[in-house]
């Protein structure tokens, strides 16, 4: 059965501090895809990346990058010189490919506050 | 607006009352999602469609929980005879199938029962 662990339930940074949001799986399957969303106070999730199993390279987006290591079955998130608008509730989801409907399992979730 | 719609926002109800919530997914995606996310945690997974077809129930959804999908549009999910427990917000979801897409998640429902 897969598991989605965000041990940080709860960040607390400074506008303009870096921050790393740690994610770590587990699944029998060889090939699953990995997804970070983010649920501002609204509610809703918004998606921010998808990776495959197969594709390792970190990846970078503006502010964000994520670190996708299999080795340690992990998929770190990083925020770059962080705002307030980036006060959310941050949830890591895995969805396995054998899993025809591409279920997602989330993690916990971590609520990160960027204070001005 | 394009995305995920679900109605109602919010709903209060009586210990004992049915109700029901809908999902008008994105027009194009043919896979429609529900997940119930209570206070504190993450989503999880109810149930799923593929066009009309109920394709997967979580054992999370019990006797009580029935949810439809006529024509493979909208969908709607009802709780019979709610209980406490019930108090959640139901997401509803949609993707394109064929790949591994990206699910596209509405606002939430979210149900309190007193």
């Amino acid at each position: 059965a897969q598991k989605v662990t965000q041990a940080q339930t709860e960040i607390s940074v400074v506008e303009k501090e870096d921050v790393t949001l740690d994610c770590v799986y587990e699944t029998r399957d060889t090939t699953y895809y990995l997804f970070w969303y983010k649920q501002p106070p609204s509610g809703e999730l918004v998606f921010l990346i998808r990776r495959n199993s197969f594709d390792e390279q970190n990846e970078i987006s503006g502010r964000y990058s994520w670190n996708f290591q299999k080795s340690t079955s992990s998929f770190n998130f990083t925020i770059t010189a962080s705002q307030v608008v980036d006060s959310a509730v941050y949830f890591c989801a895995l969805s396995e490919a054998g899993n025809a409907g591409n279920m997602l399992t989330f993690g916990g979730g971590t609520r990160l506050m960027v204070k001005p | 607006d394009t995305g995920v719609s679900q109605n109602p926002r919010h709903k209060i109800t009586k210990r004992g009352q049915n109700v029901t919530f809908r999902c008008d997914p994105i027009s194009e995606h043919n896979r429609l999602y529900w997940y119930r996310q209570t206070l504190g945690q993450g989503p999880e997974f109810l149930t799923y469609f593929q066009n009309e077809a109920q394709l997967e129930k979580s054992r999370l959804l019990s006797d009580r929980f029935s949810a439809e999908r006529p024509k493979g549009s909208f969908s709607t999910l009802e709780i019979q005879r709610t209980e406490q427990g019930d108090s959640a917000m139901y997401l509803c979801a949609s993707s394109y199938a064929g790949r591994s897409t990206e699910a596209f998640f509405g606002q939430g429902t979210r149900l309190t029962v007193v």
